[in-house]
């Protein structure tokens, strides 16, 4: 089993270009989460999606940030117009659902300059 | 409402014992434990469930305190490779996708 894979590991985009990325879950998970995490800080919830729903995006930003799971291939978060604000590490994680824990990917590192 | 971890920050020997909590102002489904090592993802310890119970991996333990909703993570004779930010995270509800919300982590460093 591969786990969660996310990619790229790194990505760096001048301010106001657009970042994609991706997620793919384990096999068996339906379950996919994103979370974003700044240096030193906690992991903070964006958004809960399984196949083709958005299920929660209570913490996604109102503006800019938006996330899909479509039916064939992976999860993506993707963010417009980039701050230097968002740079951050972003992480997926997926679960087959409660009582289980989350599996997390490597993450995604993005700066933004 | 994210849980409140403590302490922030304990230092511990190799072999010394180490509690860190978690507490939570609303009623808790389960509560997840998971260690981060510096640049790397989370990776999942255990879970407890509403109903009050103790869990043991290895040398970590933990257990969940439904009356008091707080939940305490037991690392025992603590070796090097303990090393790293613990996070709870908790649920609210029984729902089978329920998010976590994490706490801000404790830092734990283990020196020879």
């Amino acid at each position: 089993n591969a786990g969660v894979m996310q990619n790229p590991r790194h990505l760096v985009r001048r301010r106001g270009q657009e970042a994609r990325l991706r997620c793919s879950p384990m096999k068996g998970h339906s379950h996919v989460y994103w979370y974003r995490q700044l240096p030193e800080e906690g992991l903070k919830f964006m958004v809960y999606l399984q196949k083709e729903n958005i299920i929660d995006e209570s913490g996604m930003p109102k503006e800019r940030f938006s996330a899909e799971f479509p039916k064939e291939g992976p999860s993506i978060l993707r963010i417009q117009q980039v701050v230097r604000g968002d740079s951050a590490a972003y992480f997926c994680a997926s679960s087959p659902g409660q009582p289980y824990g989350y599996t997390f990917g490597s993450g995604t590192r993005l700066t933004v300059v | 409402q994210q849980p409140v971890q403590s302490p922030q920050a304990v230092i511990l020997r190799e072999g010394e014992d180490a509690v860190i909590n978690c507490s939570s102002s609303k009623a808790l489904y389960s509560v997840h434990w998971y260690r981060q090592k510096h640049g790397e993802a989370p990776v999942f310890l255990m879970i407890l469930l509403k109903g009050g119970e103790q869990k043991g991996h290895e040398k970590i333990s933990a257990s969940f305190n439904e009356k008091k909703q707080q939940s305490s993570l037991y690392l025992t004779a603590s070796q090097l490779s303990y090393s790293g930010t613990y996070f709870c995270g908790t649920t609210l509800q029984e729902t089978s996708g329920s998010r976590l919300t994490f706490g801000e982590g404790t830092q734990l460093t283990v020196n020879p």
